[in-house]
């Protein structure tokens, strides 16, 4: 059984668009996360969220926008596609509930976004 | 925030033991140290978390000495499976704002 998994897997669409990135995790956690790994691969936090309620928001821009129906899911919605929001894009869950490095994270498997 | 810095990539062979060390001189006293693994094309795992001296699982151990500035990765024995990349993360239990993977250490493990 997948822990935390992400639908879709690759996502190409064309610049200005809008798009949805789905995650759900069956892992029984409070806290889930959004991170984007760009082209030099670094991995950096966009959101977090603790049973439905944000507690970490970077500085992202305000076309990102997280929504989490239930504590199990945290989906990612990206209006007016830019060429460089094209990265893998990681969902996240932790058990513990501060948002800190400490917690242990489980990841899921990336999405690879593509913004022609 | 700690700062932390890693080689950018190392090579091994099969059958070695392999030691990644991490800086990360301006470390806090309440900063834990934490390791994740991320294979191509995959999300990071975590691997270990320590706060001093030694710290070992099935996986890996972590060996952080007195003055905290530096913590090494031991993998024992790696396999080409090991190949991937290697991540140091220095932050307190309960702060938020410093969840940033820097670019960690590529393991290239060699037959």
């Amino acid at each position: 059984d997948t822990a935390v998994s992400q639908t879709p897997k690759y996502l190409v669409t064309q610049m200005g668009n809008d798009k949805s990135i789905k995650c759900e995790q069956n892992l029984g956690h409070d806290t889930m996360y959004w991170y984007k790994q760009d082209s030099k691969k670094f991995l950096k936090i966009m959101f977090s969220y603790n049973n439905k309620e944000l507690i970490i928001n970077e500085t992202v821009p305000n076309r990102f926008s997280p929504k989490s129906p239930d504590k199990a899911h945290l989906n990612l919605h990206i209006n007016s596609l830019e060429l460089g929001d094209s990265a893998v894009y990681f969902c996240a869950s932790s058990r513990q509930t501060s948002g800190s490095v400490t917690d242990t994270q489980y990841f899921g498997p990336g999405t690879r976004l593509t913004v022609l | 925030l700690a700062k932390t810095t890693q080689p950018i990539s190392m090579d091994s062979y099969e059958g070695q033991e392999v030691n990644i060390t991490c800086s990360h001189n301006n470390i806090a006293t309440n900063d834990y140290i934490t390791w994740y693994q991320q294979f191509p094309s995959q999300g990071p795992r975590f691997i270990i978390q320590g706060y001093k001296t030694k710290v070992t699982n099935e996986v890996a151990s972590l060996f952080i000495p007195a003055d905290r500035k530096s913590s090494t990765l031991s993998l024992p024995r790696v396999s080409l499976s090991d190949t991937a990349v290697y991540y140091c993360l220095v932050g307190e239990f309960g702060s938020q704002g410093n969840l940033i993977f820097g670019k960690g250490t590529k393991l290239s493990v060699k037959p």
